[in-house]
């Protein structure tokens, strides 16, 4: 089983308001991903966390605020996003941090518009 | 710079034919290479991998070559689907090393019935 589930699918918020996207993944990966995706370009890097530890941060704004409970759970906290974030984001996860020969699994993202 | 580099934007193939799809990538640290294939609005399935100690992977339908010496790779799928039709997105990272995956920026594959 190789699943990454994300919550909720699709998203609309307003400038003003808070919201939190979710992933899940049982597979026992202690590596876990958001990217951003616009239309027509590859999958953007955010975050990564390894061992629930932020490993990576890609110069991302302070209106994204990432948290990881535990192994399983990744989550990304949204606040006084603009218009031009919208966008599909994605989560990923593999068994140990990317290198090391390691395969990334994506979720299927959620679709989110900022009005 | 652009380290993976995927020239192609796009690519139409007739259906029950092979599909060929294009990589290059400039960073000579990179030993482990991987094919996403996407549908719009959906998140990248990971098709196929290769690290740099083999030179020819095959999975079903699908084969990924490397050479290298020249720093590419080619995604063979034969016959080609209909259901191939998607964006596919190479991606490469460095076997020793922390770092994430980097993408190409994706060739988007037609199969024509």
């Amino acid at each position: 089983d190789t699943e990454v589930t994300q919550t909720p699918k699709h998203l609309v918020m307003g400038m003003t308001n808070k919201k939190s996207l979710k992933c899940e993944q049982h597979m026992g990966h202690r590596a876990m991903y958001w990217y951003k995706q616009k239309a027509k370009k590859p999958p953007e890097l955010m975050f990564v966390y390894s061992y629930e530890k932020l490993s990576i941060n890609e110069s991302v704004p302070s209106r994204f605020s990432p948290e990881c409970p535990n192994s399983s759970l990744l989550n990304l906290h949204l606040h006084a996003l603009q218009p031009e974030d919208s966008a599909l984001y994605l989560c990923a996860s593999s068994l140990r941090l990317a290198g090391g020969g390691e395969t990334q699994y994506f979720g299927p993202g959620t679709r989110l518009l900022v009005l | 710079d652009q380290q993976v580099k995927q020239n192609s934007p796009s690519l139409s193939v007739q259906e029950g034919r092979i599909s060929i799809l294009n990589c290059d990538y400039t960073n000579s640290m990179f030993d482990y290479f991987l094919w996403y294939k996407k549908y719009p609005a959906e998140g990248p399935t990971f098709l196929i991998s290769i690290s740099s100690i083999k030179d020819k992977n095959e999975d079903g339908r699908f084969t990924v070559f490397l050479n290298k010496s020249a720093k590419h790779l080619s995604l063979h799928i034969v016959p080609s689907q209909p259901g191939d039709s998607a964006v596919y997105f190479c991606a490469a990272s460095e076997f020793s090393g922390n770092t994430p995956l980097v993408f190409g920026k994706g060739t988007r594959l037609s199969v024509i019935a």
